[in-house]
């Protein structure tokens, strides 16, 4: 059974720095691994999409990477903001299942 | 596009009442899905489906069934309502290529509370 665990559970820096937030899951035949956003009290929001074959993929200041062997991905912000304060998910599909499993999230905040 | 929509948005219902959660999506994704969000547990999908017609069960799929008549919507029913189903509930579709979900658009959420 895919487990996903992200650590930190939260993460509270000055602005401008560079973060990294990680993702570990315990069955590597994954198809995809997916990073999102959520704002308080909103939905989620897609912020990078990997597959199985890519080791990452970059939008703007975000970067997410993908190392299938290890069971791992991070999603390293650049020069943080106090916009990029919200939760951050990551959720995998594994080859064997339709079903997308999610992590617990890590709750950033960015202070000025 | 409206891309994911989500009826109502606040719900308050007493133990034992039945409810239908509404979720539809205007970009023809065949793959459609609904989670249950709780605090300190993250999201936990209920049910799926992967095309009209065609629907299957989640990681918490008691107390809720589904349908997919169309490939535009894909409605939530709460049976009888109980007080473990006060969650938020998520709505989400995507795209399938070679048998599998793409990237995952969700919904803004339903807020629900029985008391």
């Amino acid at each position: 059974k895919q487990e996903v665990t992200q650590i930190p559970a939260a993460l509270s820096v000055p602005e401008g720095e560079n973060l990294v937030l990680n993702c570990s899951f315990t069955d590597s035949a994954i198809y995809n691994l997916q990073w999102f956003r959520q704002d308080p009290g909103k939905g989620l929001t897609s912020l990078l999409l990997i597959q199985s074959s890519q080791r990452e993929q970059t939008s703007g200041r975000l970067n997410a990477s993908l190392d299938k062997s290890s069971g791992r991905s991070t999603l390293y912000i650049a020069a943080s903001q106090p916009g990029d304060s919200a939760t951050y998910l990551c959720a995998v599909q594994s080859y064997n299942t339709d079903k997308l499993i999610f992590g617990t999230g890590t709750r950033l905040q960015v202070f000025p | 596009n409206a891309g994911v929509t989500q009826t109502p948005k606040f719900q308050v219902l007493k133990t034992g009442q039945s409810m239908t959660l509404q979720c539809a999506q205007d970009m023809n994704h065949e793959y459609m899905s609904w989670y249950r969000q709780d605090p300190g547990m993250g999201l936990r999908l209920i049910h799926y489906s992967v095309g009209a017609g065609i629907t299957d069960q989640g990681e918490v799929p008691n107390g809720y069934n589904v349908s997919r008549s169309t490939t535009e919507d894909f409605p939530l029913r709460l049976l009888s309502a109980a007080p473990s189903q006060t969650s938020v509930y998520f709505c989400a579709s995507s795209y399938r290529t070679s048998g599998f979900s793409n990237e995952q658009f969700f919904g803004p959420g339903t807020r629900l509370t029985v008391l």
